[in-house]
């Protein structure tokens, strides 16, 4: 089993809507990551989120740790065409080695 | 600032053949060094990781093996290519602890035939 799930693996939408993906564990963590990728590429890093219940703002990205430190979430606001590639979360469970989920896949069509 | 370089960008090669594969980091000292493998545009498998020169640890068993001559140089390599090897290869660097975040190469896509 993934130390980290994401949800949904894939999501396609137009334009202009809002989404929002999530990265659920049964373990509680010290702090979780958001990176995006694109294509042919390596993963950015977009956000850490460190404290329960923090809410952290990247323009139209808004990230949210859960309470519990069990989850996170991030949503986009009226997406565009260059929020497309794959969003992933990850975590230090111990030490300095980064786990990370199997990411969600998101094409935003003009 | 730092940058990591990472090349090359494309391989194809045999099934049996070695392979090589160099990442180097600018502007840091002591940093920590990873190799990735993502498979099918999805979650990343840590390969190996390096706290520093000549210390290596592997997370997977595989045909694969790691080495760091220099501090801020981690390479890649394979005796024999198999064909279950092909994927995309990311090399990536933190300071201690990660907490602040990995930064990746732009990757090699490496094609076994």
């Amino acid at each position: 089993t993934q130390l980290l799930e994401q949800s949904p693996q894939f999501l396609s939408i137009q334009e202009g809507e809002n989404l929002t993906v999530y990265c659920n564990s049964s373990s509680v963590f010290s702090s979780l990551q958001w990176y995006r990728q694109e294509p042919g590429e390596g993963p950015v890093l977009l956000v850490t989120v460190v404290t329960g219940g923090e809410v952290k703002k990247l323009k139209r990205l808004t990230f949210q740790f859960g309470d519990a430190r069990k989850d996170s979430s991030l949503h986009i606001t009226a997406a565009q065409p260059g929020d497309t590639g794959l969003y992933l979360c990850a975590t230090l469970p111990g030490g300095d080695k980064l786990v990370f989920g199997a990411g969600t896949i998101l094409r935003v069509k003009s | 600032s730092q940058t990591i370089h990472q090349w090359p960008a494309t391989l194809v090669q045999p099934v049996g053949s070695p392979l090589s594969l160099e990442c180097t980091v600018e502007g840091t000292s002591n940093p920590n060094l990873y190799w990735y493998r993502q498979a099918a545009g999805r979650g990343l498998q840590l390969l190996f990781y390096s706290v520093g020169i000549g210390q290596i640890s592997s997370e997977v068993p595989q045909n694969l093996s790691a080495s760091r001559p220099q501090d801020r140089q981690f390479i890649l390599s394979s005796k024999k290519l198999l064909l279950s090897d092909s994927g995309f290869y990311l090399c990536a660097w933190s300071v201690r602890g990660g907490r602040y975040g990995y930064t990746f190469g732009s990757g090699t896509r490496l094609t076994v035939v």
